[in-house]
């Protein structure tokens, strides 16, 4: 079993929807999470970054975490076509090393219509 | 500011050559990583670096060795390439050692035949 799931895709909505992506992980000691965007032949930009659980909101974009539960959310409100991309998430514990290494799910990939 | 560059942008090999992948960041920053990212697999740390002259191996480390003699570079090596090591790779540099951005580079295709 992956440290990290998360459902490919693709995901194809028309412009304007909600849009929910998730992921679900198995280690307990994760306390970090992120998003990151990757546009096609690009490579991956932080989208939204959290600590521990709970919501954080920016613009559009709304990443939820439920320790309880491990699984962690990303929602993107009146989605647009300059949405189109891979989102991966991200998350890491702080372990002894201190050097935070970043497990990353497979990335599912959005498709925004006009 | 260039942020973090790879050199090149696409090579292609044949089984048994050697080539060397670039990484370089302008952004002072003391930890580098090189991942390799395959469908289905998601990105795998193979090397990384807390700072200059320091290597330690990632997740998926064989077949590959790794170099950091100036801060500002970060040399990822394929001695002797072998088809599976087909890939897309990305290098990425973050500040320092707590929970900060990691930024990446637009990565290299690398096709072995």
């Amino acid at each position: 079993q992956k440290e990290v799931e998360q459902d490919p895709g693709p995901l194809s909505v028309p412009e304007g929807a909600i849009v929910s992506l998730n992921c679900t992980y198995s280690n307990s000691a994760f306390q970090y999470f992120m998003w990151y965007r990757q546009y096609s032949r690009k490579g991956p930009e932080l989208l939204m970054y959290t600590y521990s659980s709970g919501n954080k909101e920016d613009g559009r974009f709304t990443a939820q975490v439920d320790k309880s539960s491990k699984y962690i959310s990303l929602f993107i409100r009146d989605s647009q076509p300059s949405d189109s991309a891979t989102y991966l998430c991200a998350m890491s514990a702080m372990d002894g090393g201190a050097t935070n290494k970043l497990i990353f799910g497979t990335g599912t990939l959005l498709a925004v219509q006009p | 500011n260039a942020g973090v560059t790879q050199t090149p942008k696409f090579r292609v090999l044949k089984t048994g050559q050697s080539m060397t992948l670039l990484c370089a960041q302008d952004m002072n920053h003391e930890y580098m990583y090189w991942y390799r990212q395959d469908p289905g697999m998601g990105l795998r740390l193979i090397h990384y670096s807390v700072g200059e002259g320091t290597t330690a191996k990632g997740e998926v480390p064989d077949g590959y060795n790794v170099s950091r003699l100036k801060k500002q570079n970060f040399l990822l090596g394929l001695e002797s390439a072998a088809p599976s090591q087909t890939s897309v790779y990305f290098c990425a540099s973050k500040r320092g050692d707590s929970q900060e951005t990691q930024y990446f580079g637009p990565g290299t295709r690398l096709l072995v035949l």
